[in-house]
Parts: structure tokens; C-alpha cells; sequence
């Protein structure tokens, strides 16, 4: 079965700091990847996913992911936090195999100071 | 875009009663639609996948007769709360594959249950 790991409950970065949220997967066969954002009592928005081809994936918002097989990690960044970044992310993985759910970690809590 | 419209997005209901919420998705069809269950600062639990013209499929630890789900269309899947109780209060989630993305999940913006 897979699974994802998001080391850290909740990130705390100044406005202007990098931001970088950790996902680390566990899956017998090679995962689709996804990172999603949550705003309170709202639904979740794709940031970006991972499926096939490049392993740095570029999202909305300026935010990037990186596919690293051999770390088995997906790990989120943006290079200068926006106070309207804080939020809920959640990391999610499937399996290559058309409707199949998506498991979600935990989630981190990113606030972002002033 | 794809766009999911979960409706209601808020409902109290009194103990004992029975709740539905719709999820629909508005300019796609989506012969798999999934629903999850959040608690407070927590993630996002599957609860069943919901294929259209067939029983839905629960995840173990699930009740089947408390949470009724029909995915009658492409674009519409219900999930009834039957004889809801206090312990029943969450934040309902559904998420609709597109069929013209096999993995473009669109979710929709969430229910809120309060049984009193």
C-alpha cells in the first residue's frame, strides 16, 4: 500500500524566507505525486503534481516540487514566502492505475510572519 | 478548469436525522468521484470510492449503512449521514476524477456537519 510521510506538523518562515515542506513516499510501484492547499473550511487546490517526464515540477503560485526516487521524496518549495501563502498543505500520492483514490499525509501548517 | 459544486456547504441537523450532500461536477464527467472525512487539523480520511452504476466501494472501518452513497451520473454522487449523530459532525469532502484526465482530481469546496 502507499502512503506519504510530511515531516514537521507546522513551518513557521518570515515574508520574503524560503519555504520548503517535506513529503517523503512509500509505494511498491513508481507513485503519481501531488502537493494541494487548503484554506479554512474551503475545499483543496492543486499546487502542482508529479505523474511522468521532468522531476521538477513547476506549481501555481510560484511554488516547486522535486521527484527524487533514490530519497523517495517530494519535497515543496518557494523561494520567498507571501504572507498569503500561510495555510494547510498536504502532500498525496496514487498509484499509476486510473481510479485509484489519493492518500493524503497529514499536513504541515505553514504560517508566515511579518 | 474542472469545477466540483458540493452542496450543502454548512448544516446542522438534530440527532437522529438523516443528512444528503451532493457533489457534482459542473463541465466534466466523472465516472469515479471519491469521498473523504476531516476532523479539526487533521488530514483528509478516504472514506469510499464511488463508481458511476455500481455500489461505491468503502474503506475498511467504514459503515456502509451509515453513509449511504449513490453516484447515479456522470456528474452527481450523494452521500447520505442516515441517523446522524454528535459523533457524526465533520468536514465532508468529495473529489471527482475527470474522465478526460485520469489524474486530475477536482475537490469540491466542503461540508461542514454539526449533529446536535
Amino acid at each position: 500500500a502507499q502512503s506519504v510521510t510530511q515531516l514537521g506538523s507546522h513551518v513557521s518562515v518570515s515574508e520574503g524566507a524560503l519555504v520548503l515542506l517535506r513529503c517523503n513516499y512509500s509505494s511498491s510501484v513508481p507513485p503519481y505525486l501531488f502537493w494541494y492547499v487548503q484554506y479554512p473550511n474551503q475545499g483543496l487546490q492543486l499546487l502542482l503534481k508529479y505523474t511522468t517526464g521532468a522531476t521538477l515540477v513547476k506549481g501555481i503560485n510560484g511554488f516547486e516540487a522535486e521527484f527524487k526516487k533514490s530519497e523517495t521524496s517530494f519535497h515543496l518549495t518557494k523561494p520567498s514566502a507571501h504572507m498569503s501563502d500561510a495555510a494547510e498543505y498536504f502532500c498525496a500520492v496514487t498509484l499509476q492505475q486510473a481510479g485509484t483514490a489519493l492518500i493524503f499525509g497529514k499536513g504541515t501548517t505553514l504560517s508566515v510572519s511579518s | 478548469g474542472a469545477v466540483v459544486s458540493q452542496h450543502p456547504s454548512w448544516v446542522i441537523c438534530k440527532s437522529g436525522t438523516s443528512v444528503k450532500i451532493e457533489c457534482r461536477s459542473l463541465d466534466f464527467q466523472a465516472t469515479t468521484m471519491f469521498w473523504y472525512r476531516q476532523f479539526p487539523k487533521q488530514s483528509l480520511m478516504l472514506m469510499a470510492t464511488s463508481n458511476e452504476g455500481s455500489k461505491a466501494t468503502y474503506e475498511q472501518g467504514v459503515e456502509k449503512d451509515k453513509f449511504l452513497i449513490n453516484h447515479a451520473s456522470l456528474t452527481l454522487s450523494t452521500l447520505t449521514v442516515t441517523s446522524a449523530h454528535p459523533e457524526d459532525s465533520s468536514f465532508y469532502i468529495c473529489s471527482a476524477r475527470d474522465n478526460r484526465a485520469p489524474y486530475g482530481y477536482t475537490f469540491g469546496s466542503g461540508t461542514r456537519l454539526t449533529v446536535v
